[in-house]
């Protein structure tokens, strides 16, 4: 059964720093993995898609890693901004069409 | 990005009652939809998947004849919970994928609705 776990669970930054979310999974046989932020009482907005077949993928401030082999993926924010408050959940497809979800990332950037 | 509307976004029901979410695809075809359940500062947990025309697969644990899931056409699918109980309080959130190349899912985004925030009193 696939795991996938997010390091850490909250984060608190002042406003411009370059941060790192990590995402980890126990099962390397993944189709693809997707990172995702949700606002309070809110549904789901996807970042960034990253293949099996890909490393890393980018947009704007935005860069998502992968290394499937590890069973490891990293999101990187340059220069936050307050508006970049949220949750930060990272999930994996790994068969049968299902997405399996981490417990996510709390973010608070402080102005 | 693709658009999924959900609706309502928020409902309080009494107990005892049934309330209707309905999820949809605005600018392209479903083949697949999800629907999942998340509890307060909790991840998301799948409930069930729905292909158009086909019946609902039900996770392990949730109750089919509670939860009652309709994919009647490539851009809508329905949630019904029936006899709602104030544990069936959650968030409930659609996610819609169109089909993808080679194998089902592989190379798609999925898309997600607002949620619907149930209360049931």
């Amino acid at each position: 059964k696939q795991e996938v776990t997010q390091i850490p669970a909250a984060l608190s930054v002042p406003e411009g720093e370059n941060l790192v979310l990590n995402c980890s999974f126990t099962d390397s046989a993944i189709y693809n993995l997707q990172w995702f932020r949700q606002d309070p009482g809110k549904g789901l907005t996807s970042l960034l898609l990253i293949q099996s077949s890909q490393r890393e993928q980018t947009s704007g401030r935005l860069n998502a890693s992968l290394d499937k082999s590890s069973g490891r993926s990293t999101l990187y924010i340059a220069a936050s901004q307050p508006g970049d408050s949220a949750t930060y959940l990272c999930a994996v497809e790994s068969s049968g069409d299902k997405l399996t979800f981490g417990t996510g990332t709390r973010l608070a950037v402080r102005p | 990005g693709a658009v999924v509307s959900q609706h309502p976004s928020r409902v309080i029901c009494k107990s005892g009652t049934s309330v209707k979410i309905e999820c949809r695809s605005l600018d392209f075809q479903a083949t697949t939809m999800f629907w999942y359940r998340q509890f307060p500062k909790q991840s998301l947990m799948l409930m069930a998947t729905s292909n158009e025309g086909s019946k609902a697969t039900y996770e392990q644990g949730v109750e089919k004849d509670k939860f009652l899931i309709n994919h009647a056409s490539l851009t809508l699918s329905t949630l019904t919970v029936t006899s709602a109980h104030p544990e069936d309080s959650s968030f409930y959130i659609c996610s819609a994928r169109g089909a993808g190349q080679g194998v089902i899912g592989q190379n798609t985004e999925a898309f997600f609705g607002q949620g619907t925030r149930l209360t049931v009193v």
